[in-house]
């Protein structure tokens, strides 16, 4: 079956534009995540939706960023006045609402603020 | 805070030798499960392996097992018999065992392979 797909897969933009970038989760998932991936990094956690509601939104870094999840399904990541310090690549993933479950990944937009 | 350290910015083996890449983290729970992951440059995060911390029994997944020390807070990947598509950036990952399922990633280390 379609794993976990994002769009788009680049994003270049200038400093102070609005992005939204997209995720779509694998059928039936009921949890998404989001983690933002600076180069040379780890994945850091930024959101996390159980259904609809973000069940834990601590990792977001400031109130530029915001995402949504309107229907349970597709999530929609945005950011506000974007800096050069948001360029990273941004994953999402998807699980079964179980904690055994585990999670699976997209490949990431990579977004780059010139 | 959980946090999950990666002493190996870098490791290479020779193909179908053994390496073992490590990790250690630090909490203060009881319940936790610990992941490696790995991304190759599609940057895809593709899971190796997973532990539960109540399990005393060491994970294994065909060539690929783990060295899990619950008391001194370790976590090690042993890949054996290593193939060339194995060379990828490989990160341990915690997550706690209530509900929230949100992962806590290391830095990586990136493995590389030579004929």
């Amino acid at each position: 079956g379609a794993g976990v797909s994002q769009t788009p897969s680049n994003k270049v933009t200038e400093k102070g534009k609005y992005v939204e970038l997209r995720c779509d989760p694998i059928s039936g998932h009921t949890a998404l995540y989001w983690y933002r991936q600076s180069l040379g990094q780890g994945p850091e956690f930024l959101i996390y939706f159980q259904g609809t509601g973000a069940a834990d939104d601590s990792g977001l870094p400031n109130d530029r960023f915001f995402a949504v999840r309107p229907e349970g399904s597709v999530s929609t990541l945005k950011i506000q006045r974007t800096e050069r310090g948001d360029s990273a690549v941004y994953l999402c993933a998807s699980s079964p609402a179980s904690a055994y479950n585990e999670q699976f990944f997209g490949p990431g937009t990579r977004l780059t603020v010139l | 805070a959980q946090t999950v350290t990666q002493s190996q910015p870098e490791m290479s083996v020779q193909e179908a030798e053994t390496v073992t890449l490590s990790c250690t983290y630090d909490t203060s729970e009881s319940d936790y499960y610990l992941f490696w992951y790995k991304q190759p440059p599609s940057r895809q995060m593709i899971l190796v392996i997973r532990q539960e911390a109540y399990k005393q029994q060491n994970a294994t997944e065909n060539r690929f097992s783990v060295n899990f020390q619950k008391a001194a807070k370790s976590f090690s990947l042993k890949i054996s018999d290593s193939q060339l598509g194995d060379a990828a950036m490989y990160f341990c990952a915690y997550r706690s065992g209530g509900s929230n399922y949100k992962l806590t990633f290391g830095k990586g280390t990136l493995l590389t392979v030579n004929p």
